[in-house]
């Protein structure tokens, strides 16, 4: 019974590349969220998507950032010429029904040189 | 929005010591309350939530207690081992919402 599964766990870029994030949810989960802590702070909402659909973006940054979560494979954060301010260690998190009973991955760690 | 502060932001305690670590929350609509805990290097994983229709809840050595009126709740580690060794975070979230609004977290050391 794998839980949410997160890859890759460590991302190197250097300033302007894409960083591309990926999640697979808890089997029977349709519900992805999205989450972003910096060094010494707690976890911060980005983005939830229900399979095919973004339904609250509202915690993503309006620029270079997107995701998505296709009919069939992992949802996929995707970071656009990315800056140094992006690294962060990011969180994926499922649930099997919208709500706040959320299950978390091990996260990626994005480092940007 | 929900906003959510944790204290203490570090603690340390003697193998077999209790440990607590309190939360304070700012919308009164909020009613689901979760902990998390964090090893280094893995995600946050579930240790224990509460809703705000009851005041308290256990689970062996882990227990949450919840002040609506306050807006604050707390968790309680006894009989704290080696292996609670990590960071553990408190969130709040309003009825029928999605949005876990977190802490900034508590890095928990317990001593041998």
């Amino acid at each position: 019974n794998a839980g949410v599964m997160q890859n890759p766990r460590h991302l190197v870029r250097r300033r302007g590349q894409e960083a591309r994030l990926r999640c697979s949810p808890m089997k029977g989960h349709s519900h992805v969220y999205w989450y972003r802590q910096l060094p010494e702070e707690g976890l911060k909402f980005m983005v939830y998507l229900q399979k095919e659909n973004i339904i609250d973006e509202s915690g993503m940054p309006k620029e270079r950032f997107s995701a998505e979560f296709p009919k069939e494979g992992p949802s996929i954060l995707r970071i656009q010429q990315v800056v140094r301010g992006d690294s962060a260690a990011y969180f994926c998190a499922s649930s099997q029904y919208r709500g706040n009973e959320q299950f978390f991955g091990p996260g990626t760690r994005l480092t940007v040189l | 929005g929900e906003n959510v502060e944790q204290h203490p932001s570090t603690l340390s305690v003697q193998e077999g010591d209790s440990a607590v670590i309190k939360c304070t929350y700012s919308d009164s609509a909020s009613n689901y309350f979760p902990w998390y805990k964090q090893e280094l290097g893995k995600g946050p994983q579930l240790i224990i939530d509460i809703r705000s229709n009851v005041g308290e809840k256990k689970d062996q050595r882990i227990a949450v207690t919840l002040n609506k009126t306050a807006k604050h709740f707390s968790l309680h580690i006894t009989e704290t081992q080696p292996e609670d060794s990590a960071v553990y975070f408190c969130a709040a979230s309003p009825p029928n919402d999605y949005k876990l609004s977190f802490g900034a977290g508590t890095t928990v050391t317990v001593r041998a």
